[in-house]
C-alpha cells in the first residue's frame, strides 16, 4: 500500500506570495492532519480534517487555511507569505480522527520544504 | 494544556549496545495514547512504537521497547543492539482523545560504530 505523498516536495517563495501545498493520504484513511516543524518551535499542529470537515485547529494565524476533498485528498494554503512560514509542512494521515481506538495512529508523508525570501 | 518533554537533546551509543531516551508529559486526562516517532536525515516522520494509556503492559516492537510509568508520567524508549540505522531525531509525543498530537522537542541520536 503507498504511503502518504505530499507534493510539491521543495518551495521556494517570495514574502507576500501564496501557496497552497498538497497531500494524499493513505488509501481509506479518512483523517488529514498538519503540522509545521522548525528549528525554533519543533512540530507544531496546524489542523485537522476528516470527512471534508475540520475537527480540530492549532494556534496560527489565519493565514493559514485548509480543505479537505471527497477522497480525503487534503490541501493548505498560505496566504501573504513571511519569512517566518519558512519550515518543514507534514502531512499525516490514519484511518479514523483522534478518539477511535487502534485507528487513529498518524502516518507521515515526507514534507514539503517551503522556502519564503 | 498537555505537554511534553525530552530532557535529553542528544544521546550518543555504540553500536550493539542499548540506550534509553526519556519522555515525561503532562496530563490530567486518564485515557490517551503514547508514540515514539523517528526522523532520520531524510525527514520522514517514522511511527516506532505506540502505548494505549490503559493498557499496564510495555508496548515492544522487536528492539524497541517503552517503559511506561502512568503515576509518574514516564514513558522512556529502550533501543537494545543499536545499528547505525537507529541514528536519527526521536521525538515523543501524547495524544488524547479528540485532541491534536503534541510532540516533545526531540532528542538526536547518534550512534558510533
Amino acid at each position: 500500500k503507498a504511503g502518504v505523498t505530499q507534493t510539491p516536495r521543495y518551495l521556494i517563495k517570495t514574502r507576500g506570495q501564496q501557496v497552497t501545498l498538497s497531500c494524499s493520504p493513505i488509501s481509506g484513511h479518512r483523517s488529514v492532519s498538519w503540522y509545521q516543524q522548525t528549528p525554533g518551535q519543533g512540530l507544531q499542529f496546524l489542523f485537522e480534517y476528516f470527512s471534508e470537515t475540520q475537527r480540530n485547529k492549532g494556534n496560527f494565524p489565519g493565514r493559514f487555511s485548509g480543505r479537505q476533498f471527497s477522497n480525503s485528498r487534503s490541501e493548505m494554503n498560505v496566504s501573504t507569505l513571511e519569512l517566518g512560514d519558512s519550515a518543514l509542512y507534514l502531512c499525516a494521515s490514519s484511518l479514523a480522527p483522534s478518539g477511535r481506538v487502534g485507528t487513529d495512529t498518524q502516518y507521515f508523508g515526507p514534507g514539503t520544504r517551503l522556502t519564503v525570501l | 494544556a498537555q505537554t511534553v518533554t525530552q530532557s535529553q537533546p542528544e544521546m550518543s551509543v555504540q553500536e550493539a549496545e542499548t540506550v534509553t531516551l526519556s519522555c515525561t508529559y503532562d496530563t490530567s486526562e486518564s485515557d490517551y495514547y503514547l508514540f515514539w516517532y523517528k526522523q532520520p536525515p531524510s525527514r520522514q516522520m517514522i511511527l516506532v512504537i505506540r502505548q494505549e494509556a490503559y493498557k499496564q503492559q510495555n508496548a515492544t516492537e522487536n528492539r524497541f521497547s517503552v517503559n511506561f510509568q502512568k503515576a509518574a508520567k514516564s514513558f522512556s524508549l529502550k533501543i537494545s543492539d543499536s545499528q547505525l540505522g537507529d541514528a536519527a531525531m526521536y521525538f515523543c509525543a501524547y495524544r488524547s482523545y479528540g485532541n491534536k498530537l503534541v510532540f516533545g522537542a526531540g532528542t538526536i541520536l547518534r550512534v558510533k560504530s
